[in-house]
């Protein structure tokens, strides 16, 4: 059975730096593509960016470049989402989602989501 | 970038109606990049459709999507209680690789 499992919620104050992850399992975790997704409070989906973990090949959201870093420890099937400096707009949801195949358009796994708050 | 929109915002109807979620795209998108995704409140997203028109493994086939170009619908033959929840379309792009839309809420 495939399955993306994230770490916990997480609370941090403005500036504190912060890594979250995604650990993939019942697949070949370098096969397919990891994407992360953002839901703020009460709002839609917002896609952040994405990682193939066979070579590290990183693609972001021009909306999220330069404000998180996405990356990969295949030897340990996890993918992850980092900030340096986190900022209470950053409060939201974020999800970790498998893309179907290298050539696919869409996600048919997810994670169960990491609530981050941010506030001081 | 491409936007996508979509309506209505939110769909009021009763268990056994059907219900017709529209999504449309701000330049012609390749049927093949379109996809639908429910999600309930407190749960991760769930992958409906796939291709405009192909149901994901496990989907119900009372769930039907459709359509080309710029115009994508999701049609729900018949509502069951379990169907309530928010649902959203997603393109393939350039920049950004992925977008979804707004979302449609599908509430009682």
């Amino acid at each position: 059975e495939v399955q993306l499992v994230q770490s916990g919620a997480e609370v941090k104050k403005p500036g504190e730096s912060l890594k979250i992850s995604c650990k993939g399992s019942g697949y070949s975790f370098t096969s397919n593509w990891i994407a992360w997704v953002r839901q703020m409070p009460g709002k839609g989906l917002e896609w952040m960016g994405i990682i193939y973990p066979g070579d590290s090949d990183t693609r972001y959201s021009p909306s999220f470049r330069g404000q998180v870093t996405i990356s990969v420890d295949k030897s340990i099937s996890t993918a992850y989402l980092q900030w340096s400096s986190l900022k209470a707009s950053d409060t939201a949801i974020y999800f970790c989602a498998r893309r179907g195949n290298r050539s696919a358009y869409f996600y048919d796994h997810w994670g169960q989501g990491t609530l981050v708050t941010v506030s001081s | 970038e491409i936007v996508l929109t979509q309506s209505p915002g939110t769909l009021s109807l009763s268990p056994g109606e059907r219900a017709t979620l529209s999504c449309r795209t701000s330049q012609s998108v390749s049927s093949s990049y379109l996809a639908w995704y429910q999600q309930k409140p407190g749960r991760a997203p769930r992958l409906l459709i796939y291709g405009a028109s192909s149901r994901a493994t496990g989907i119900p086939d009372r769930f039907g999507g459709s359509g080309s170009g710029t115009d994508f619908t999701l049609i729900i033959s018949r509502l069951e209680p379990e169907d309530f929840a928010v649902y959203y379309c997603q393109q393939y792009g350039s920049s950004p690789l992925f977008t979804f839309g707004p979302g449609t809420k599908v509430d009682i």
